[in-house]
């Protein structure tokens, strides 16, 4: 069974504050996620990653950083947090190439609040 | 870009009557993109139900279905007796099988079932 473990689980800050958000996984996937869910909008991608160095753009990226250190560390970095960046995140990894992969296996979640 | 659209909300169905949660994309940038189901169970982390990655195919996992439409770009998720158990939020994913292996999500869909 994957693994995938966040820290911290639970985080508050104040406006303008650093947050950074890690996620480990223990299982060589190569490919790393990171989403943040609200109610009614669902999961949304911030950023992804194929491998240590790389760092794929998602589809709500402002106000966040990520880094992808090594195989098994992506790490989602809020230089300023804001108010609007209150939210669960989720950090997914999946292994494999081709279309016969893909599934994702998420951590338990970190919620952020930003004061 | 691609995107997912599921029925958004709260749907309500007694046990043991029949359950269909729609799903339909928009694959703009790749023919053939995997598609999946997870599911959060409360009090659980995100987990996938079941996903298929040729066109044509059906998924079936617990008892739910899904059938890959390439025509109708549809991947609805159907069971034919829910139970109380089923309770949950579902939410419809696709992978691409380009640019990184990029995974959007729907907007979630939780459904209750009554006893």
């Amino acid at each position: 069974e994957a693994a995938v473990t966040q820290s911290p689980r639970n985080k508050v800050t104040v406006t303008g504050g650093n947050v950074t958000l890690s996620c480990r996984q223990t299982n060589s996937h190569n490919y790393m996620y990171w989403y943040r869910q609200d109610t009614g909008h669902g999961l949304r991608l911030i950023h992804y990653s194929y491998g240590a160095g790389n760092l794929q753009i998602g589809d709500v990226p402002d106000g966040y950083k990520a880094t992808r250190t090594t195989q098994e560390d992506f790490f989602l970095l809020l230089e300023l947090a804001s108010p609007s960046q209150t939210s669960l995140y989720f950090c997914a990894s999946s292994g494999g190439t081709g279309r016969n992969t893909g599934q994702l296996y998420f951590g338990e979640g970190s919620k952020l609040t930003v004061l | 870009g691609d995107s997912v659209t599921q029925t958004e909300g709260q749907v309500t169905v007694s046990e043991s009557k029949s359950l269909i949660i729609n799903c339909t994309y928009s694959a703009t940038s790749i023919a053939y993109p995997n598609l999946f189901w997870y599911v959060r169970y409360p009090g659980e982390g995100l987990q996938l139900l079941l996903k298929v990655i040729t066109a044509g195919q059906k998924g079936s996992s617990r008892g739910f279905e899904a059938t890959y439409n390439k025509e109708t770009t549809s991947f609805h998720l159907q069971k034919a007796s829910v139970q109380e158990s089923d309770s949950a939020v579902y939410y419809c994913a696709l992978r691409q099988d380009t640019n990184a292996y990029k995974v959007i999500f729907g907007k979630g869909t939780h459904l209750h079932v009554l006893p």
